[in-house]
């Protein structure tokens, strides 16, 4: 299976910083990779699909980048609401398989 | 607007299995491919299996012969189905639709999602 390792595994950010989420796959996944936000007591919701694309409806201050084994999330300015759960999901191979999580807080 | 709704027993006991229904609005599940996904205590996500537009299935190795994914296209619902549950099976279970970028697949919407207790 293609392992996923996000860090950190949690942080805090100051309204209006910049937060940057690393993922790394245990091997190249041709930036088969997607974001996914969750706030507590709410199911998942994609933020970024193949690495890069912001999904529709989502703010812009949230962008993804990366290739090969190495990709980051990175939000441009750190908002209330933005307090969650963040996951990366290779979709590369089966199994498809999930990072472990990053949690984020405000400072 | 596509909507997903997981139903079923919030309590199952050991060796017994798990059924759960995922009803789909707003869309078919004659298109796309529509996926179990769970999340264990301490935010461990694993995928499951999905079902596909045309009723083929693939399954996570790790679930080997436990798991079975069935759908019932006249009522726009699609099935999960665990066998011989343990307590390492005790998880929030969510259906989600998998769509594709370039071949690449991603969960684009999911189910509120429900929580299932393996307690005797």
């Amino acid at each position: 299976d293609i392992q996923m390792t996000q860090s950190p595994a949690s942080l805090s950010a100051s309204l209006g910083e910049t937060v940057t989420i690393q993922c790394q796959a245990s091997e190249d996944i041709y930036s088969g990779l997607a974001w996914y936000q969750q706030k507590p007591g709410k199911s998942p919701q994609l933020l970024i699909y193949g690495a890069s694309s912001l999904q529709d409806g989502v703010p812009s201050r949230f962008s993804g980048s990366g290739s090969g084994t190495q990709y980051s999330l990175k939000i441009s300015s750190m908002q209330t609401e933005d307090e969650g759960v963040y996951f990366c999901q290779q979709g590369l191979k089966y199994p498809w398989t999930f990072g472990g999580g990053t949690k984020l807080e405000l400072k | 607007e596509v909507q997903l709704q997981e139903s079923g027993p919030g309590l199952v006991k050991p060796s017994q299995s798990l059924s759960l229904t995922c009803s789909v609005t707003g869309y078919s599940i004659t298109s796309n491919y529509w996926g179990w996904i769970r999340k264990f205590p301490g935010n461990k996500m694993e995928w499951m299996g999905y079902i596909s537009y045309s009723g083929s299935t693939s399954y996570n190795p790790s679930l080997k012969s436990r798991i079975s994914i069935t759908r019932d296209t006249s009522k726009n619902q699609f099935f999960l189905q665990l066998n011989s549950v343990t307590t390492e099976d005790t998880a929030t279970y969510y259906c989600a639709r998998s769509s594709a970028y370039y071949g690449s697949p991603y969960f684009d919407y999911w189910g509120q999602g429900v929580m299932v207790t393996v307690s005797s």
